[in-house]
Order: C-alpha cells, then sequence, then structure tokens
C-alpha cells in the first residue's frame, strides 16, 4: 500500500518571502500522479497543482511550484511571494495511474498548517 | 457550474440515532467517493463506487453504508452513530475523461455526542 508523509505539522513565513513544504511518499509503483491540496479555514479543498510521474519537468502554476524527485520519491511544494491568502493546512496526495478495480483513491499525508506573518 | 454538493454542512447528533449525509453532483461522473478527514490523520476513504449500483469499501468502512442508486448521487449512511464518528466528511467524484482531477464537496462537519 502506498502512503505519504508530511513531516512538517506547521510551517510560518514572512509574506512576500518564499517557503517550502515538503512530502515524501512510498510506493512500488512507476506510473502515478501526485497532488498538493489547499484547505483555508472555509474546510474546501482546493487543488493547487498536479504532477504526472512520467513528466520529468517539474509542475508550475503561477506562485506555486514543485521540486519533483521521482528517486528520492520527493514532491515538495515551493510558495513564492508568500500572500496572506496562503493562510491553510496543506496535503500532499498521492493516486494511482492504474485503479485496482477501480478505486480511484487518493490517499493523502497528514497535513501541514502554513501561517503568514504579516 | 460544475459542482459537488453536500447536505447538511453541519449536523450534531445523539449516539445511535441514525443519519443520511447527502451528496450530489452535476457533472455526469462514473466514480465517486467519501473520506473523512481527523486531525494528525488526514482524510481516509471510507467507501467509494465505480458507477450506478457498484459500491465498495474503502480504508475505513466499519460503521458507515453506502448507495448508488442514482449516478448523480451517493449518500453516506451511519446506521448507529458513535462519538468515534465525529469527524469532517468530503464527498469527491471523477471522471478519467474529464481534466484528471477529482472535484470535493464543501464538507460536512458532524458531532456525535
Amino acid at each position: 500500500a502506498q502512503t505519504v508523509t508530511q513531516s512538517q505539522p506547521e510551517m510560518s513565513v514572512q509574506e512576500a518571502e518564499t517557503v517550502t513544504l515538503s512530502c515524501t511518499y512510498d510506493t512500488s509503483e512507476s506510473d502515478y500522479y501526485l497532488f498538493w491540496y489547499k484547505q483555508p479555514p472555509s474546510r474546501q479543498m482546493i487543488l493547487v497543482i498536479r504532477q504526472e510521474a512520467y513528466k520529468q519537468q517539474n509542475a508550475t502554476e503561477n506562485r506555486f511550484s514543485v521540486n519533483f524527485q521521482k528517486a528520492a520519491k520527493s514532491f515538495s511544494l515551493k510558495i513564492s511571494d508568500s500572500q496572506l491568502g496562503d493562510a491553510a493546512m496543506y496535503f500532499c496526495a498521492y493516486r494511482s495511474a492504474w485503479s485496482n478495480f477501480g478505486n480511484e483513491k487518493l490517499t493523502f499525508g497528514t497535513g501541514t498548517r502554513l501561517t503568514i506573518i504579516p | 457550474e460544475a459542482q459537488v454538493t453536500q447536505n447538511p454542512r453541519y449536523l450534531i447528533t445523539v449516539t445511535g440515532k441514525k443519519l443520511t449525509v447527502t451528496c450530489s453532483q452535476n457533472m455526469n461522473h462514473e466514480y465517486m467517493s467519501w473520506y473523512r478527514q481527523d486531525p494528525g490523520l488526514g482524510l481516509r476513504q471510507i467507501y467509494y463506487s465505480m458507477n450506478v449500483e457498484v459500491t465498495d469499501k474503502g480504508d475505513v468502512p466499519e460503521g458507515y453504508k453506502v448507495s448508488r442508486k442514482e449516478k448523480r448521487n451517493f449518500p453516506l449512511i451511519l446506521e448507529s452513530p458513535s462519538p468515534n464518528q465525529t469527524s469532517l466528511y468530503f464527498c469527491a467524484s471523477f471522471s478519467r475523461t474529464g481534466l484528471n482531477e477529482q472535484y470535493f464537496g464543501p464538507g460536512t462537519r458532524l458531532t456525535v455526542t
């Protein structure tokens, strides 16, 4: 079974600075997807960025980028120019590219709470 | 607007009183799933459904039931709720033919006393 580990329960960053959230995962599969979700106080799960394992190029979405190291099974999220609206819980998640009997399950880490300091 | 809706958003109930949390999606997705979120544990899958009348257990199915009689609806049923089912619940839907992204509902905060 796959596991996802987020070793930083809490992080803080000064507004306008850059912060990196860590995520490692364990899998024996070669093809999969990785995601970062943001959960603000409203509790809504918002997809921030996704990475396909077969793509070597790191995904980027505006101020958000990832450092995907497949051999090391590492998938960190970098937030540049941090803004007050970035304050949230961030979850790293894994999904197999080949579902077992159709289960498109997301396996989540335990989350990192990010605080932005004005 | 593409969306997943859940009702109720908040619910406080007592041990043993049957309840249903509804989930509906308007995207014609085949796949739907329920997760529960607990502090320090992240989100864990309860049940999933590949299509109408096809459901199966996820990682933490004990104490829950589901049904999928229509493609758009996937209710979560707690026949006899207990305090350890106090949690935040999310419904999600997905289609492989789309953006390959799971769409989440807004969440239901359930408290069982």
